[in-house]
């Protein structure tokens, strides 16, 4: 069974551009949740999606957004970039179902933002 | 609210000795904890979890952990570090809103683990 994807791997934007970030789950899995990965603050929940819904959401501006696909894929968004918005950015696949904990992360998007 | 500390940002051990890494977790509630590891320019792997059943986890390459409530700990632990264990590992917590999956994990700031031949 494949792994969770994520395009693409490396992004360098410029402050003030909008960036689109990919991840694709697990075959079968409904469930998407993303998080930012930073030196100084760790890993952080961004949101989660579960069939095409946006279930729980972290403690992000506005400018972070992110949507679900029929097919479970899922893009995040972040728009006007700042310097502070560089980071590792992962999303994490699961089924999506109330006794199923497990969530089975990608490779990641670094993103830097000059 | 749930949250999840670990003690020591760095912990370093020889080749073929005992790797402890500390976990304590706060919640009223009992918890859903889980282990990960990453490895440099990787996502996150799932080491091991707890979800109430036995208290005693094994997980993958070794390892395993023990919840102790009346200690509030989760920690991990390996009887013998390989130098390919070196890593960085988190624990994490699944909070609930009643018997709600929220498809969230809260994190601890990470324990980086070097290994000396």
């Amino acid at each position: 069974k494949a792994g969770v994807t994520q395009t693409p791997r490396y992004l360098i934007k410029t402050r003030g551009q909008q960036v689109t970030l990919s991840c694709s789950p697990i075959s079968g899995h409904r469930s998407v949740s993303w998080y930012q990965q930073t030196p100084g603050q760790g890993l952080q929940f961004l949101f989660e999606y579960f069939s095409e819904t946006q279930r729980n959401k972290g403690n992000f501006p506005g400018r972070f957004s992110g949507r679900q696909f029929s097919n479970s894929r899922s893009e995040m968004n972040v728009s006007t970039l700042e310097l502070g918005d560089s980071a590792l950015y992962l999303c994490a696949s699961s089924s999506g179902w109330r006794d199923d904990y497990e969530q089975y992360f990608g490779p990641g998007t670094r993103l830097t933002v000059t | 609210a749930q949250s999840v500390t670990q003690l020591g940002s760095h912990v370093s051990v020889s080749e073929g000795a005992l790797v402890l890494l500390r976990c304590n977790y706060s919640s009223s509630v009992p918890p859903y904890l889980f282990w990960y590891v990453q490895y440099p320019n990787q996502g996150l792997q799932l080491l091991l979890k707890y979800t109430s059943a036995a208290t005693l986890v094994k997980g993958i390459n070794g390892f395993e952990a023990e919840f102790k409530k009346s200690e509030t700990s989760f920690h991990l632990t390996k009887p013998s570090a390989h130098m390919s264990d070196a890593a960085e590992y988190f624990c994490a917590v699944i909070p609930f809103h009643g018997s709600s999956n929220t498809g969230k994990l809260i994190f601890g700031q990470g324990t980086t683990l070097q290994v000396k031949p």
